[in-house]
């Protein structure tokens, strides 16, 4: 049962354009969201997170958008740098004393120049 | 470098050995977590210790899988006697107590069992 689900395997994108990255959940109990990023041969990498009480969270290229009532959440990059070119995992997590991640499958980004 | 780290970074072995891996986390992270990740898939939660206590296992960790972190600071997973299946990469987390508390993570180990 995937409970955090990114349908699209893979995104590609011009440089300097916005990158939107989805991702959808089931589980209503998730109330703390996180997205990582990952290159070849390191570990994920924390980007940014929300939590449910908020519908938008902003850390200087990087926009994380949550809308409870469709179980969804988006992150755009704007503008899409190549450096930005990796795999993206969204994550969810419930209350705060509970420590399990959960993972989507991954969104591998190419940012093209 | 005061990451996570972990060692070592790859292992091949065969099917029927004992493996055992070793991470160290972020000096004053007190909570320490273990993922598994195959290819095509996200990192899925195995345990997590606060200190030396370990508080959570995921059904995914079954009794061929053994979590320590005496003291803790570092934590070692062993694994007895493998199986193909057990071919994933092995990722360590450190969190600490004060914000922010998103889980850091090492850069695996490539565990191939062949």
């Amino acid at each position: 049962d995937q409970q955090v689900k990114q349908n699209s395997p893979s995104l590609s994108v011009q440089e300097g354009r916005i990158s939107i990255l989805n991702c959808d959940y089931t589980n209503s109990m998730f109330d703390y969201f996180l997205w990582y990023k990952k290159y070849p041969a390191e570990g994920p990498t924390f980007l940014i997170s929300i939590s449910s009480i908020k519908d938008k969270n902003e850390d200087g290229r990087f926009t994380v958008f949550l809308n409870k009532s469709a179980k969804h959440l988006s992150l755009h990059i704007v503008p899409s740098q190549p450096g930005d070119s990796a795999v993206y995992f969204c994550a969810a997590r419930r209350d705060f004393g509970n420590e399990k991640l959960t993972f989507g499958t991954g969104t591998r980004l190419t940012i093209i120049p | 470098d005061t990451g996570v780290s972990q060692d070592p970074r790859h292992k091949i072995t065969k099917r029927g050995q004992n493996v055992t891996f070793r991470c160290d986390p972020i000096s004053e992270h007190n909570r320490l977590y273990w993922y598994r990740q195959t290819l095509g898939q996200g990192p899925e939660f195995l345990t997590y210790f606060q200190n030396e206590a370990q508080l959570e296992k995921s059904r995914l960790l079954s009794d061929r899988f053994s979590a320590e972190r005496p003291k803790g600071s570092f934590s070692t997973l062993e694994i007895q006697r493998t199986e193909q299946g057990d071919s994933a990469m092995y990722l360590c987390a450190s969190r600490g107590t004060r914000p922010p508390y998103e889980q850091y993570f090492g850069p695996g180990t490539r565990l191939t069992v062949t």
